[in-house]
């Protein structure tokens, strides 16, 4: 079972939709950070999120922290071919420096 | 700069034998994380380390597996003996004290 669930498991869009990816617990995180993953390599970050109800954006890329910051989004504004990856979200409990990850969203953008 | 340094990027070994990853941190970070990673079971923590000393070992998986750090810069994951579900791909991990991770290539371990 696992802590942080992501939602969908799978996205296949055509270059210039917009998608949104989920990330939900029931447990509360004083944390939680996205990263992109690409074949072959590790996990890299792409932000963190540390307030309830806190939106950040990076280029096309929206973040937003539930306000009960137990979940989050991405959402993803005109996808293009460069935004294919497995995305992960992870989440940071009050204490420690343990990261507890989803099991990952994997997005296929289409040329 | 150099980052995450793991070695070696594929492994392919027989059940029953050992096996050896090893990973070099940032110069200057202090924590390293050691992960797993499955389709089936996605990133999974195996144990951490905060200046040199393991603080959560509760994700490996038996004591198959055994993680050391010999000094600061330098950890070992072995794993023996080695069995099939040990196939995966090893990443590790090194930081700042509750700061961003930064991760390595990862190791691809293939156990027939």
């Amino acid at each position: 079972t696992q802590l942080l669930k992501q939602s969908p498991q799978f996205l296949s869009i055509q270059e210039g939709e917009n998608l949104t990816v989920y990330c939900n617990s029931s447990s509360v995180f004083s944390s939680l950070q996205w990263y992109r993953q690409e074949p072959g390599e590790g996990p890299v970050l792409l932000v963190t999120v540390v307030t309830g109800g806190e939106v950040k954006k990076l280029k096309r890329l929206t973040f937003q922290f539930g306000d009960a910051r137990k979940d989050s989004s991405l959402h993803i504004t005109a996808a293009q071919p460069g935004d294919t990856g497995l995305y992960l979200c992870a989440g940071r409990r009050a204490a420690g420096n343990k990261l507890t990850f989803g099991g990952g969203t994997r997005v296929l953008v289409k040329p | 700069d150099a980052g995450v340094i793991q070695s070696p990027r594929h492994e392919v070994t027989e059940m029953g034998q050992e096996v050896t990853l090893r990973c070099k941190l940032i110069s200057g970070h202090n924590s390293l994380f050691w992960y797993r990673q499955t389709m089936m079971r996605g990133l999974e923590l195996l144990i951490y380390f905060n200046n040199n000393v393991p603080i959560d070992d509760s994700g490996m998986p038996e004591d198959r597996f055994s993680a050391k750090m010999p000094n600061a810069s330098f950890s070992t994951l072995k794993i023996q003996p080695s069995e099939p579900r040990d196939s995966a791909v090893y990443f590790c991990a090194s930081s700042l004290i509750g700061s961003e991770q930064y991760f390595g290539p990862g190791t691809r371990l293939t156990v027939t």
